[in-house]
């Protein structure tokens, strides 16, 4: 039990529609990241947030966007869904950048069809 | 090429045995993670490392900076430590920013 839940687990959408996943980070923790994890590959950094600002991003298209809330939560939008997009959607959430121990919610498993 | 590569990308051992999996990398970083992946998603941090060794029960990790290398070691292996182990570094984007890299993974499945 990491102290970080993603909503919700599990979800369909078609092309072109548009998806919020969401994200409670643990208690304390000012720093939250996301990503995209394929089947069978690694995870692809998407973004970071620290203080709601966002100081950091892979190599993702500015459809993928993200906002982090005074209460540190976090929520990934992506719009004009493409088949691509089906992944498994992690948020992980740490005290300081990525410097420090990361706290990995379960997912957000996106089908897109 | 990944900047980060591990190997073996599947491993499967007798329970007890000893375990290595390692991870190379091709660019200069600030630290390096390990972490471990369940059916199901669920990512758990084992370590971080910047330098040297660190150990957790049956866990050790080492990491030598000047050769681009790290290697996860298990212990006396059993069959719950069956998962996905991945390796992360920490490196600066060509922005500035801090970014993290993941390999694709080691698949190891401990038999009792």
């Amino acid at each position: 039990e990491t102290g970080v839940t993603q909503s919700p687990t599990h979800l369909i959408k078609t092309r072109g529609q548009q998806v919020t996943l969401r994200c409670s980070s643990q208690s304390g923790h000012n720093t939250v990241s996301w990503y995209q994890q394929a089947l069978g590959q690694g995870p692809q950094f998407i973004f970071q947030y620290y203080r709601e600002e966002e100081n950091g991003r892979g190599n993702f298209p500015p459809r993928f966007s993200g906002l982090q809330f005074p209460n540190y939560s976090s929520e990934l939008n992506v719009n004009a869904l493409e088949l691509d997009d089906s992944a498994l959607y992690l948020c992980a959430s740490s005290g300081w950048g990525f410097t420090g121990e990361l706290f990995f919610g379960e997912g957000s498993r996106l089908t897109v069809l | 090429k990944n900047e980060v590569e591990q190997s073996p990308q599947n491993l499967t051992a007798q329970e007890g045995e000893f375990i290595t999996i390692n991870c190379s990398y091709s660019v200069g970083i600030s630290a390096l993670h390990w972490l471990q992946q369940h059916p199901g998603g669920g990512i758990v941090s084992l370590f971080m490392l910047s330098s040297g060794k660190k150990k957790h029960g049956r866990l050790i990790a080492t990491i030598n900076i000047q050769e681009k290398h790290s290697s996860l070691h298990i212990t006396a292996s059993h069959p719950r430590d069956s998962a996905v182990y991945i390796c992360a570094i920490l490196s600066i984007s060509n922005f500035g920013n801090e970014k993290l890299t993941f390999g694709t993974g080691t698949r190891l499945t401990i038999i009792p």
